[in-house]
């Protein structure tokens, strides 16, 4: 089956600037998360979807960050403006019995 | 607030080795376990998963892991370890609607 689909894979903007990751997740999947994995440490959630609603964004600092699912299939996740903090992979997982698949990640550099 | 603990940071071993890493959870009730893998360049992918059950689980790649609910762990084992298994481990807890990974232990295998 094809796996998530995750654009770009890489992306260095400057500080301040905005910018835009894409997922695909895998077709029939309802859940779909959005990690943050910052050098050293394990993912992050930043935010969890259940179809096109969202479950958990607890840990997503809204002030700068966004993110959405439209038709509750592809998601985009935000950042506006950037912080040099913001230096990540960003991964996108979708679950379909409690077992995440990941994609390959979008490597975020703020300089 | 749920956690989940991997003990070891960093582990170097010597190809033919035991391997045992460390992960403990703080979950109360049901719980379902995950122990993922990072290949250097590579996606996260799933190594082996507790649901219910048996509480020792076999993975891919001859890797297994021990459930103690007691101890609230979930170690990951290999009796011998190859060169080609040098990655990053992440340990990762879901419960009710909320997954969440550890820091990860990087292991190095010297030939």
């Amino acid at each position: 089956e094809a796996g998530v689909a995750q654009s770009p894979r890489y992306k260095i903007i400057e500080k301040r600037q905005s910018v835009a990751f894409w997922c695909n997740p895998i077709s029939g999947h309802a859940t779909l998360y959005w990690y943050q994995q910052i050098l050293g440490q394990g993912p992050k959630l930043l935010i969890q979807f259940q179809n096109n609603g969202v479950v958990d964004d607890s840990q997503l600092p809204k002030d700068r960050f966004s993110a959405e699912r439209l038709k509750g299939v592809d998601s985009t996740l935000k950042i506006q403006p950037a912080k040099l903090e913001d230096s990540a992979v960003y991964l996108c997982a979708s679950s379909l019995d409690r077992r995440a698949f990941f994609g390959q990640g979008t490597r975020l550099t703020v300089v | 607030a749920q956690s989940v603990s991997q003990h070891n940071h960093h582990v170097i071993l010597s190809e033919a080795a035991s391997l045992e890493l460390g992960c403990n959870y703080s979950y109360g009730g049901t719980v379902n376990l995950f122990w993922y893998v990072q290949y250097p360049g590579q996606h996260l992918q799933l190594l082996l998963k507790y649901f219910s059950g048996d509480p020792l689980v076999k993975g891919i790649k001859g890797f297994e892991a021990e459930f103690i609910k007691s101890k609230f762990s979930f170690n990951l084992r290999k009796p011998s370890v190859q060169w080609s298994d040098t990655a990053e481990y992440f340990c990762a807890a879901y419960n009710n609607n909320d997954m969440r990974f550890g820091a990860g232990t990087r292991l190095t295998v010297k030939p």
